[in-house]
């Protein structure tokens, strides 16, 4: 069965730290790799990794797939309150996208 | 370009009440459609999915049921809630390629539902 796994669960860091957040998937007929930011409805997206080893970034944002290990990283250097979410992982199987149970990320000033 | 509208945006029912939660695309064809359910503080489920007219796959067993009368049309339904059926339900879309190569996932804008 697909399985995705996000860790830390929760997070709490100062303005102007950086963060690390993993997603490890177990899943057959891999498509791709996406992360969301979700913070009071819908998700909205960020990013979808398909090839291991290039990273892909927008602004202070990045993320990386590793196909071999099963896993990925979303990092987010220089975090502003703004950054306060739950960040979703998520895996396309064949028509399927499972999600991991998200990384709750609180970001003080 | 493509949207997607789903509704109602909240709803509150009595234990045992009907449901229905819809959700219709624009500006695409065939898309894949899907239903997830998130629980306070929790990831998405998938509940069902559909990558035709009439043809619907479930997830996981509960009481509820999925319909996709027309191509960017997605309904979801219940004869009688439950209190666990309390939760904000999402419908989305990705391209309906052959093999599943969908792509991103796009998502409405939610519907929150409380069963008292």
């Amino acid at each position: 069965e697909d399985k995705v796994v996000q860790s830390p669960l929760s997070l709490v860091v100062h303005e102007g730290d950086t963060v690390t957040l993993n997603c490890s998937y177990e899943v057959t007929n891999f498509r791709s790799l996406l992360w969301y930011k979700q913070e009071k409805k819908a998700p909205t997206f960020l990013f979808m990794l398909t090839s291991s080893g290039i990273e892909k970034k927008s602004g202070r944002l990045s993320s990386i797939l590793d196909k071999k290990e099963l896993f990925s990283i979303l990092n987010i250097t220089a975090t502003q309150t703004g950054d306060s979410a739950v960040y979703l992982c998520a895996e396309e199987g064949t028509y399927k996208y499972i999600f991991g149970t998200g990384t709750r990320l609180k970001v003080l000033a | 370009s493509q949207t997607i509208h789903q509704w109602p945006a909240t709803l509150v029912q009595p234990v045992g009440s009907p449901l229905s939660l819809e959700c219709t695309v624009e500006g695409t064809s065939n898309p894949n459609l899907y239903w997830y359910r998130q629980a306070a503080g929790r990831g998405l489920q998938l509940l069902f999915y559909s990558v035709g007219i009439g043809q619907i796959s479930s997830e996981v067993p509960q009481n509820l049921s999925a319909s996709r009368p027309q191509d960017r049309q997605f309904i979801l339904s219940s004869k009688k809630l439950l209190l666990s059926d309390s939760g904000f339900y999402l419908c989305a879309w990705s391209l309906g390629r052959t093999g599943g190569y969908g792509g991103e996932l796009f998502f409405g804008e939610g519907s929150r539902l409380t069963v008292l």
